[in-house]
């Protein structure tokens, strides 16, 4: 078990442009998370994935976010058209179910110009 | 709606020191509430996981307590070492994670 990964772990990017992250949970973990966090703040929950599905969404997650997980396994945050608000540690974490530990990813830091 | 709160936003202590770190919550209605340190520009690591129905968990050093009928919860760390320096945060699960600010822990040689 190689725990949570996340690729890239930094992007810069121009203001305007597309970007996808990856995200790789601990294998047999059936519930995905996607956080966002900023400087001096804890994480803020962005959106989940029970298997495939998407059960939740937050707020904060504005029509240029989209996420995916096709087959269950590993998931993609992308922002479309990207703002300088959006920079920010994006943040992946897998679980068993609600009463289990969750296991977080290094984070994905992005950086919009 | 669930807000998490954490006091002190900071703390610095010498080497050796018992501490306690507190999290709030204003919502009783939740699963577990999970302890986690970041270290700077890094993930969360899991410390402790306290259910609803439990009153405390220990591991190590660490022993975390929770009375959810005040929203409460503590973080009490033993003879502290500089390798603790770290943010601690607290994190409740009811209907989704809420996460408080975190308390940035500074512990000196």
């Amino acid at each position: 078990d190689t725990g949570v990964s996340q690729d890239p772990r930094h992007k810069i990017t121009k203001r305007g442009q597309n970007v996808t992250f990856r995200c790789d949970p601990i294998s047999e973990h059936n519930r995905l998370y996607w956080y966002r966090q900023t400087l001096g703040q804890g994480p803020e929950f962005l959106t989940y994935f029970q298997n495939e599905a998407q059960l939740e969404k937050s707020r904060l997650l504005s029509d240029r976010f989209s996420a995916e997980r096709p087959k269950g396994s590993f998931s993609t945050l992308e922002i479309q058209r990207t703002e300088q608000g959006d920079s920010a540690m994006y943040l992946c974490a897998s679980t068993y179910s609600s009463y289990n530990e969750q296991f977080f990813g290094p984070g994905t830091r992005l950086t919009v110009l | 709606k669930q807000e998490v709160t954490q006091i002190p936003a900071a703390l610095s202590v010498p080497e050796g020191e018992n501490l306690v770190l507190n999290c709030s919550f204003t919502d009783s209605a939740i699963y577990n509430l999970q302890w986690f340190r970041q270290d700077p520009g890094k993930g969360l690591t899991s410390l402790l996981l306290i259910q609803s129905s439990q009153r405390e968990q220990t591991s190590g050093r660490l022993n975390a307590s929770l009375d959810k009928s005040s929203g409460r919860s503590t973080l009490y760390i033993a003879a502290s070492q500089p390798g603790d320096s770290a943010t601690y945060l607290c994190a409740v699960y009811g209907q989704n994670f809420v996460f408080g600010p975190g308390t940035r822990l500074s512990v000196l040689p």
